[in-house]
């Protein structure tokens, strides 16, 4: 139980193009899920909080109107970086909670990486 | 700022030893505690959660937390070489829902 996926995988995308993630809880109902970036040789550092049906809070210092996150249903939440630039490239990954078992335990998404060119 | 450290190593433990890792954590409020394990290129897989004092364990490892101290440590038994990985404490600063990392700690078990 507890799985969460995410796609793509993988995008190489252009400089000032947009890109959408999906993230999925596939066997569980998640009315929150979070985006971590992870830069080569650093930790995860938290994005933002993804609620379902509301808006998504953002961690200081990540812009909001560039890092669009929706959260439609209570198995996905889509983040879409808008006019990507090379410094974008990272590692996106999503988490959720399965509150049916420990409501503290975050599962991770197998995470997109991201080439900006 | 609330912080998560850990030694980034590499810890280089032999086959079959127990391998301990450290981490401290600046957030008097924070109330659970967690290590994942991460393979390059790949995405945490939770290892253990901890949420009070004490000793907790599963198959061949052990969570250790000490709040006083701020202080979580994780004891991976009979180490084998699948465990070589990069070890993440993360924790849930008060009043917080997303994960606080470190940096990680990167194991080598030798066989």
């Amino acid at each position: 139980g507890a799985v969460v996926s995410q796609h793509p995988s993988w995008v190489i995308c252009k400089s000032g193009t947009s890109v959408k993630i999906e993230c999925r809880s596939l066997d569980f109902q998640a009315t929150t899920m979070f985006w971590y970036r992870q830069f080569p040789k650093q930790s995860l550092m938290l994005m933002a909080t993804s609620n379902e049906g509301s808006k998504a809070t953002y961690e200081q210092g990540v812009e909001k109107d560039k890092f669009l996150i929706n959260h439609a249903s209570l198995t996905l939440s889509t983040l879409t970086v808008t006019s990507a630039h090379p410094e974008d490239s990272s590692f996106y990954i999503c988490s959720a909670r399965d509150l049916s078992g420990d409501p503290y335990e975050q599962y991770f998404g197998p995470g997109t990486r991201l080439t900006v060119t | 700022q609330k912080e998560v450290e850990q030694n980034s190593g590499p810890l280089s433990v032999p086959e079959g030893a127990i391998a301990s890792l450290n981490c401290t954590y600046s957030d008097r409020g924070s109330q659970s505690f967690f290590w994942y394990r991460q393979y390059s290129g790949k995405s945490p897989e939770l290892i253990m959660s901890i949420y009070s004092n004490g000793d907790k364990e599963d198959g061949r490892f052990t969570a250790q937390l000490n709040k006083a101290s701020q202080y979580v440590s994780l004891l991976i038994r009979d180490s084998q070489p699948s465990d070589s990985a990069t070890y993440l404490c993360a924790v849930n600063p008060g009043g917080a829902d997303g994960l606080t990392f470190g940096k990680g700690t990167h194991l080598i078990i030798q066989p």
